[in-house]
């Protein structure tokens, strides 16, 4: 199974700033990865996919960079509604694998 | 409007199984794959399996003895069973809609499940 390492575990920031977010895959996983973003009490919800490509209706500040091993998610000019906990997630392989999550919260 | 919810049983006793529904609207089982994603309280997400809109099944290795998915197209409707429940399959168990490029687009609300006896 390919293994997602999230960094870092808890992220805390003011409004307004940009926050980045890393997922590290135990193997090439060709950009076959996507981004969720889970509030508290909430099912996740698709935020990238394809490593860069933004899904529909998710605000442009959120963006996706990455290939190889190397991944990850950049929140611009963070908003109160930001606060979550966000996945990564690679499809290059099954059994489908999610990262361990980093939790974002407003400082 | 798209929409998956998840229903069955909170409580299961342990080594009994787990039998879950996924009831969809606004798109067709024949045509998007349907995934089922488990995540204990506070923890991450597990893939535990999928069915595809031909009606085949792929499972987690970890999971594979224990789980069954299947459907019923006429109803709109995905079932998980998976036996021998322990305290370790104690969590939210989500189904989720799988679109291209094997993503997951639309969620249910989660079903919370708890084993005791």
């Amino acid at each position: 199974d390919i293994r997602m390492t999230q960094s870092p575990a808890s992220l805390s920031a003011s409004l307004g700033e940009t926050v980045n977010i890393e997922c590290l895959a135990s193997e090439d996983i060709y950009s076959d990865l996507a981004w969720y973003q889970q509030k508290p009490g909430k099912s996740p919800q698709l935020l990238i996919y394809n490593a860069n490509s933004l899904q529909n209706g998710v605000p442009s500040r959120f963006s996706g960079s990455g290939s190889g091993t190397q991944y990850s998610l950049k929140i611009n000019s963070l908003q109160s509604e930001d606060v979550a906990t966000y996945f990564c997630q690679q499809y290059n392989n099954y059994p489908l694998t999610f990262g361990s999550g980093t939790k974002l919260e407003i400082k | 409007q798209v929409q998956l919810k998840e229903s069955g049983p909170g409580l299961v006793q342990p080594s009994q199984t787990l039998s879950l529904t996924c009831t969809v609207s606004g798109f067709s089982l024949t045509s998007y794959n349907v995934h089922w994603v488990r995540q204990p309280t506070g923890k991450g997400l597990e893939w535990m399996g999928v069915i595809w809109t031909g009606g085949s099944t792929d499972y987690n290795s970890a999971l594979k003895s224990r789980l069954s998915i299947s459907r019923d197209t006429s109803k709109s409707q995905v079932f998980l069973k998976m036996n021998s429940l322990q305290t370790e399959d104690i969590a939210t168990y989500y189904c989720a809609r799988g679109v291209p490029p094997d993503v997951m687009d639309a969620w249910g609300q989660g079903a919370s499940v708890t084993v005791s006896s």
